[in-house]
């Protein structure tokens, strides 16, 4: 069975970053990418960015590629995604989920970690 | 980027009722190599991550009961609940994976009149 199990909440200070982990299992790690998106309160689905795990290769939305960096360690199964210059409106919940093409494809996201709240509080 | 607009924002309809969401994309999301449309759908109940309910804008992902289909090409999709059962209250939002820059449709909220 294919599982994608994120860390923890967070609390962050403002201009701080944070690195939110998503850990793998069930699958051949290399083979499927691995996207992040957010949902602020209330709010809809917001992409992030994602992960080749295969060859390390990322792309990011316009919105955060100055403060994103994903990674990924492939003896572990784990893909990271750290946020820098933390501000107020980071207050999300932060989820990973595979995607379903191989090889650098894109497809639909399944499945999705349970989601990390991060919350930007001074 | 891709804009994916979603049409209502909100919609109650009584059990048994059809319920239907609309997605419109600012471009086509069709592959003319493949003849595939690009588009997924998702429910999103609270508390929990979304979860697919249709693929390649109308197929049906395993274990999805089959009230729920989806349907349209090029830029224009649909989304139908034929008959509205209490556990599909939820959020639901299409999603393009045309562009190497994936987006989502803002949402629809589906509830019980």
């Amino acid at each position: 069975q294919v599982h994608l199990v994120q860390s923890g909440a967070e609390v962050k200070r403002p201009g701080a970053s944070v690195k939110v982990s998503c850990k793998t299992s069930g699958y051949t790690f290399s083979f499927y990418g691995v996207h992040w998106v957010r949902q602020s309160p209330g709010q809809g689905l917001e992409w992030v960015g994602w992960i080749n795990t295969g060859n390390g290769n990322t792309g990011y939305s316009r919105k955060f590629q100055d403060r994103v960096t994903i990674t990924r360690d492939t003896s572990a199964r784990i893909v990271y995604m750290e946020l820098s210059s933390l501000r107020s409106e980071d207050t999300a919940i932060y989820y990973c989920a595979r995607d379903l093409g191989k090889f650098g494809e894109f497809n639909w996201f399944d499945p999705w970690g349970q989601g990390t709240l991060v919350t930007v509080s001074s | 980027d891709i804009v994916l607009t979603q049409s209502p924002d909100s919609l109650a309809v009584s059990l048994g009722e059809r319920a239907t969401i609309n997605c419109k994309s600012s471009q086509s999301v069709l592959y003319s190599s493949n003849n595939k449309n690009y588009l997924a759908w998702y429910q999103q109940k609270p508390g929990q991550p979304p979860k697919v309910l249709i693929y390649w804008a109308s197929t049906r992902e395993s274990g999805v009961p089959d009230r729920f289909s989806g349907s349209g090409s090029g830029a224009d999709f649909t989304l139908t609940i034929s008959s509205l059962q209490a556990e599909d209250v939820a959020v639901y939002y299409c999603q393009q994976y045309y562009s190497s820059l994936p987006t989502f449709g803002q949402g629809t909220k589906v509830e019980v009149k």
